[in-house]
């Protein structure tokens, strides 16, 4: 069964420092998301991304932040400058097409540690 | 903008007693309703959605939740768990106009004990 996957599943970094967050969606899927947890908060959405475009994105999702689909295969969320406040896990959705009728596929997370 | 409150952060059952997960939400426009669940080092995966039409959705595995548009819930139920249906389980909206966001509950941890 096709899987949604992140790499790595833990990244430790210093703040300041930059961050990028690999997902590989499920190959014939046209929509990709990106959404984190803090500890002990809820999932929150960070962005959708659809046609090499972000087609919606959260009050999180600030300049420090960017995504993109380098390759046919690869989706990727930057961290230009963590905070200590990003440290969260990370999660990668996507979907074969638009619209909430689609079942979002989760990854199995990035848990990012920012010291 | 619809927010998602799940009134319970854990519930202990034992095996092959009836469970129910307990899910409000909030929203000035008309919404999708999602349950997800999550097992330990996994993904979130879709368990139930409910779209339009029947107010009753049911997921291949048992578990059932009811759409009530006057109370403004989504509970998650199911007559008889197994161990295996230990996981942390969420509730999650969507506006029907959106591409996709989901606004999502804080999760309710379900441990199913022998």
């Amino acid at each position: 069964e096709p899987e949604v996957t992140q790499t790595p599943s833990h990244q430790v970094t210093q703040m300041g420092q930059e961050v990028i967050l690999r997902c590989v969606p499920i190959s014939n899927h046209l929509y990709f998301y990106w959404y984190r947890q803090i500890l002990g908060q809820k999932v929150e959405f960070l962005v959708s991304f659809y046609n090499n475009e972000i087609s919606e994105k959260s009050e999180i999702f600030d300049d420090q932040f960017s995504v993109e689909r380098p390759d046919g295969s690869n989706f990727t969320l930057k961290i230009r400058s963590t905070k200590l406040e990003d440290s969260a896990m990370y999660f990668c959705a996507s979907s074969r097409a638009a619209g909430n009728s689609y079942e979002q596929y989760f990854g199995p997370g990035t848990r990012l540690t920012v010291t | 903008a619809q927010s998602v409150t799940q009134l319970d952060s854990q519930v202990p059952v034992f095996e092959e007693a009836p469970v129910e997960l307990r899910c409000n939400y909030s929203s000035s426009v008309s919404v999708y309703l999602f349950w997800y669940v999550q097992y330990p080092n996994q993904g979130l995966q879709l368990l139930l959605k409910y779209l339009s039409g029947s107010t009753l959705v049911e997921s291949i595995n048992g578990f059932e939740a009811e759409f009530n548009k006057s109370q403004t819930s989504f509970h998650l139920r199911k007559p008889s768990v197994h161990i295996s249906d230990t996981a942390e389980y969420f509730c999650a909206v969507s506006d029907t106009a959106s591409y996709g966001k989901l606004t999502f509950g804080q999760g309710t941890i379900l441990t199913v004990h022998p």
